[in-house]
């Protein structure tokens, strides 16, 4: 069964930094690009980032290019974003998704991890 | 960067009924890559449809998707009280990898 268990969420102040953990078990996850897709609160979904199997294609949404960082480890099968400073804007539920094989198309998604940017 | 757009953005309907849910993107989505999910309160979303017109594992045949280029379509032709929620597409050929802002089908 596929799951993926994301981790790292909480309340932090503007400007600071966390980082989310997504662990992938039951697949093997070098053979598939990965996502992160947040939702603020009563809002819509919205792309955040994706990396490819290799890691050899990274995208970013431009609302958070050049402030978050995304990797993976595929040997711990793990996904990462890295999030610096973060804004009051950046406040959502972050699902790490899965895609399917060459492609970005979300085929599984975690059940999320509230990231909280309030002072 | 590609733009969808959904319509309507509210649809309020009963059961038995067939509904058909637009996307509209700015510029054409490469190879058809467009997908629609399903978001229930309190859920992660679901992979209904994805390449535009297959349907993903699991999903009942009364859920269907058509299109290409920048008008996309997804049809339930005989609504079940599971499918009362709110559904996003999605393109997924060109990034950034846009969602449209969601089509919620509610109960009248």
């Amino acid at each position: 069964e596929v799951q993926l268990v994301e981790s790292g969420g909480g309340q932090v102040k503007p400007g600071g930094s966390l980082r989310l953990s997504c662990a992938a078990s039951g697949f093997t996850l070098s053979n598939y690009n990965m996502n992160w897709v947040r939702q603020a609160p009563g809002k819509g979904l919205e792309w955040v980032s994706s990396i490819s199997s290799s890691s050899s294609y990274i995208y970013f949404a431009d609302s958070v290019r050049g402030r978050f960082t995304i990797s993976r480890d595929n040997a711990k099968n793990s996904l990462y974003l890295q999030m610096n400073s973060l804004r009051a804007e950046d406040t959502a539920v972050y699902y790490c998704a899965r895609g399917a094989f060459g492609d970005y198309v979300v085929t599984y998604w975690g059940q999320g991890t509230l990231v909280t940017v309030s002072s | 960067e590609i733009v969808l757009t959904q319509s309507p953005g509210t649809l309020s309907l009963s059961p038995g009924e067939r509904v058909t849910l637009s996307c509209r993107a700015s510029q054409s989505v490469r190879s058809n890559s467009l997908a629609w999910y399903q978001q229930k309160p309190g859920q992660a979303p679901r992979l209904v449809i994805y390449g535009a017109s297959s349907r993903a594992t699991g999903i009942p045949d009364r859920f269907s998707g058509s299109g290409s280029g920048t008008d996309f379509t997804l049809t339930i032709s005989r609504l079940e009280p599971e499918d009362f929620a709110v559904y996003y597409c999605q393109q997924y050929g060109s990034s950034p990898f846009t969602f449209g802002g969601g089509t919620k089908v509610e109960i009248k």
